[in-house]
């Protein structure tokens, strides 16, 4: 069982480029979000998914888009990469939004370095 | 602003000596998630609490949600060098809203 799938692990791109951060599970799970980690801030929502074909926008959204065209895979595009994106990226997907059923369960992240 | 407010931002202690770490809202959480993350990887649950009062021990940890379900601590007792990590206190306003979480409590536990 993989679980949440994130690729790449690592990645670094130039100002400007785009790119797309893939996140794929395989729990038949409705949520699916992605976050960035920065150093002292935690964990912030970019955005999310509550079902295939329905997103909404999180804390951060600007300069990414998502789609959910499937209920294993929520891409994360970046349209045109900024120094200010570089950190660290986490999907994660649960089951519903059902109180003791939210449990999140993550990908081992994408570390991404804008220059 | 941030709707969750973790204390300590950071905490370094001996083995042995007991901690407590808190997470406080001015809002009303329908659940409160208390994750381990790490160094290189994703965040990993620990509890969930859900009832306001809810007491709930793994181990040496303890973790209670607020009888207001506004806030939460989680205290470990006789701290190990194995308990080192960023702890993150996480909560859902209600069901079909996203898990928002706290900037994290780094625990740093020395042998």
């Amino acid at each position: 069982n993989a679980g949440v799938t994130q690729t790449p692990k690592f990645q670094v791109l130039k100002t400007g480029q785009s790119m797309t951060l893939q996140c794929a599970q395989d729990m038949n799970h409705e949520y699916m979000s992605w976050y960035r980690q920065d150093p002292g801030m935690g964990l912030r929502l970019i955005h999310y998914s509550v079902g295939a074909g329905i997103t909404d926008q999180g804390e951060v959204p600007n300069g990414y888009n998502v789609s959910r065209s499937t209920t294993e895979d929520f891409p994360l595009r970046l349209l045109s990469a900024a120094p200010s994106q570089t950190s660290v990226y986490f999907c994660a997907s649960s089951y519903s939004g059902a109180p003791r059923r939210t449990e999140a369960f993550f990908g081992q992240g994408t570390r991404l370095t804008v220059v | 602003t941030q709707l969750l407010e973790q204390s300590p931002q950071f905490l370094s202690i001996q083995e042995g000596e007991n901690l407590t770490v808190y997470c406080n809202s001015s809002s009303v959480f329908s659940s409160l998630q208390w994750y381990r993350q790490e160094p290189g990887e994703g965040p990993v649950l620990l509890v969930t609490v859900v009832t306001g009062g809810e007491v709930k021990k793994l181990k040496r940890l303890t973790f209670q949600f607020g009888d207001a379900r506004k806030d939460s601590s989680l205290h470990i007792t006789a701290a190990q060098p194995g308990d080192t990590g960023l702890y993150l206190c996480a909560g859902t306003k209600s069901g079909n809203t996203p898990l928002v979480f706290g900037k994290g409590t780094r625990l740093s536990v020395i042998a």
